[in-house]
């Protein structure tokens, strides 16, 4: 139980392009997702935190309007890096939890984003 | 400030040795303390996790921690080390449970020799 799947896995495009990474909880209802950047050989910096229904709460330093986040559903939440550059490629990565109490973050297995 | 240190950057262990990889962390009252593993290119699997209770938690693939409030620390170990082992092994905090997000360290490299 409590799967998390992140697609796609691998992404490559040219600077200027907006790519959308999804992270979606499979058997369990989300009601906090996170999204994380991870550097080469460096550890999982958060991003930005979402609930449901919400508006994102953003990382000082992170820029909201380059990472756009939409937590629509229970079950599904977009990262949407708009006109990506170069200094753009890393490793996302997202996980899950729902409510309640003792509740693990889930991960899902990350996207590798590469900007040309 | 929550924060975690994981000392060793990179360990190196022999195949059926056993393994003690560091954590301590800074945080006010009682944290709630994870050890995440990750393959590389891939994202991060649950090992083990304390909220409160018995000090010596168990986890996954025969990993178990033990959490010690006057070391401010939280090392995992495992008796007999298997080549699958070699990860990224990462040690995180939460202040709580209702939502806030983890604080990782830095993570420590386990390379396996044979």
């Amino acid at each position: 139980g409590a799967v998390v799947s992140q697609h796609p896995s691998w992404v490559i495009c040219k600077s200027g392009t907006s790519v959308k990474i999804e992270c979606r909880s499979l058997d369990f209802q989300a009601t906090t997702m996170f999204w994380y950047r991870q550097f080469p050989k460096q550890s999982l910096m958060l991003m930005a935190t979402s609930n449901e229904g919400s508006k994102a709460t953003y990382e000082q330093g992170v820029e909201k309007d380059k990472f756009l986040i939409n937590h629509a559903s229970l079950t599904l939440s977009t990262l949407t890096v708009t006109s990506a550059h170069p200094e753009d490629s890393s490793f996302y990565i997202c996980s899950a939890r729902t409510m309640g109490g003792n509740q693990p973050q889930h991960f899902g297995d990350g996207t590798r984003l590469s900007i040309l | 400030a929550q924060s975690v240190t994981q000392p060793d950057i990179h360990i190196t262990v022999s195949e059926g040795a056993s393994l003690e990889l560091r954590c301590n962390y800074s945080y006010g009252a009682t944290p709630y303390l994870f050890w995440y593993v990750q393959s590389p290119g891939q994202g991060l699997q649950l090992l083990l996790k304390y909220f409160s209770g018995d000090t010596l938690v168990q986890g996954i693939k025969g990993f178990e921690a033990e959490f010690k409030r006057s070391q401010s620390s939280f090392n995992l170990r495992k008796p007999s080390v298997h080549w699958s082992d070699a990860a990224e092994y990462f040690c995180a905090v939460a202040s709580n449970q209702a939502g806030t997000a983890l604080i990782f360290g830095k993570g420590t490299t386990l390379s396996v020799s044979s």
